[in-house]
């Protein structure tokens, strides 16, 4: 069974500091990998994915996520975070066939101005 | 507007009174899904459909109902909620026939059982 880890319940940084969020994953085969954030109150909203090819993904509000297969991992960064980007962050693994993704426990990023 | 509603979004009710959270999604996918999401724990799955009159448990079913008549209607009802059913519910829904098939999140609905 698929399985997602994201190690850091919260991360605090300072605005315009540059951040990364961790996520590995447990599959066998290649995943299908998302990030997803949620503000305060919101809904999820998707920042990134990556199905195959390159293994740099760009997102929305220039996020960006990286797949390692050699670490399992695929981490979500940003060079320089805006105090707007306070929010939860989650990280889903899929997989072909059925496509029922599951989901980290998020991580909560603070910014500091 | 593509996109996925629910309703009510925020709900205080009674122990055992049944009760439905509507879903309805415009953009005739066939996957539809519903997610809890408490502190600490993420999203889990509770229910989802991969098309009409098609539905399977997800990780955390117990106490859940839900029904797929139409293809964008999904709703989640609960025949006897408990206290412990206290959560922040979402829909999501997914177009399978994507090539990179992702999920859109309806705001939410937040549930209270006293």
């Amino acid at each position: 069974a698929q399985s997602v880890t994201q190690p850091d319940i919260h991360i605090t940084v300072s605005e315009g500091a540059s951040l990364e969020l961790r996520c590995n994953y447990s599959y066998g085969a290649t995943p299908y990998l998302f990030w997803y954030v949620q503000s305060p109150g919101q809904g999820l909203q998707l920042l990134l994915k990556y199905f195959s090819g390159d293994t740099l993904v760009q997102g929305i509000k220039g996020f960006e996520a990286e797949f390692k297969r050699s670490q399992s991992s695929f981490n979500l960064r940003k060079p320089s975070v805006h105090w707007s980007d306070a929010a939860e962050y989650f990280c889903a693994v899929g997989s072909g066939g059925s496509y029922i993704p599951t989901f980290g426990r998020g991580t909560s990023l603070i910014v500091h101005p | 507007e593509a996109q996925v509603t629910q309703n009510p979004r925020y709900l205080i009710t009674v122990t055992g009174k049944k009760l439905t959270v509507t879903c309805s999604q415009n953009m005739n996918h066939e996957y539809m899904s519903w997610y809890r999401q408490d502190p600490g724990l993420g999203l889990r799955q509770i229910y989802y459909s991969m098309n009409v009159e098609v539905t399977d448990k997800g990780d955390v079913p117990e106490g859940y109902k839900v029904s797929r008549k139409e293809k964008r209607n999904f709703p989640l009802i609960l025949e006897s909620p408990s206290p412990n059913q206290t959560s922040l519910y979402f829909c999501a829904s997914t177009s399978l026939g994507d090539s990179t098939p992702e999920q859109y999140f309806g705001p939410g609905t937040r549930l209270t059982v006293t």
